[in-house]
């Protein structure tokens, strides 16, 4: 089974405060991703990577940055953060494109 | 027109009903499709891929009607554990670096009452 992992389910930051959201999975995945989950708005594309080292903005790249050094782990990190970033952060990987996603768990994230 | 567009839902059913989520694409391109369900305040899983011959997993049966460009989610005998929130995923391309995407529908939310 593919595992791809968070390493927070809760976070509470302050605004402005730097936050590094993290992400591995096991199963050799080419592609990683990053989305956030908001009510009445679904699931928005923040950030792919199709390799490492490779970083492709999606539809909300805003505020966001992200790092992929190794393959299995993919970094989302909020440079400032506010409270409109207050969301559900979800990663997740894939092999190729036709392929399914598999997700993480999901970080609560909120910025008070 | 959103890109992926479902049911709004919520689907209010008792157990044992049979239900059914249609979800439309506009891309003619697409060439995958998923559904995924998603519990209240968890991540989606994949329920099934939906193939172009139409598929079944026990209780579950997706369809695929590209002249129409929509897809189907079939749920017989429905159970209280069903409850969740059906996501219909459609994939435009084979390669995120070149263009492909992955579209997600807003989601039905299905609640199966005793």
């Amino acid at each position: 089974d593919v595992k791809v992992t968070q390493s927070s389910r809760y976070l509470v930051k302050r605004t402005g405060e730097k936050v590094f959201l993290e992400c591995v999975q096991d199963m050799d995945h080419e592609n990683m991703f990053w989305y956030r989950q908001d009510p009445g708005l679904g699931l928005r594309l923040i950030y792919f990577s199709y390799d490492v080292k490779m970083k492709e903005k999606g539809d909300i790249p805003e505020g966001y940055s992200v790092s992929r050094e190794k393959k299995e782990r993919f970094s989302l990190i909020l440079e400032s953060a506010s409270t409109n970033q207050t969301s559900m952060y979800l990663c997740a990987s894939d092999s190729e494109g036709n392929s399914p996603l598999h997700f993480g768990n999901g970080t609560r994230l909120t910025v008070t | 027109r959103k890109e992926v567009e479902q049911d709004p839902g919520p689907f209010n059913v008792p157990e044992g009903a049979t239900v059914a989520f249609n979800c439309t694409y506009s891309n003619s391109a697409s060439q995958s499709f998923f559904w995924y369900r998603q519990d209240c305040r968890k991540e989606p899983k994949l329920l099934m891929s939906v193939y172009s011959s139409g598929n079944e997993d026990g209780r579950f049966t997706a369809q695929l009607n590209r002249a129409s460009q929509y897809i189907s989610l079939l749920i017989r005998d429905s159970k209280l554990s069903d409850s969740a929130t059906y996501l219909c995923v459609v994939n435009h391309g084979a390669f995120y670096n070149q263009g492909g995407k992955l579209i997600f529908g807003q989601g039905t939310e299905l609640s199966v009452k005793p």
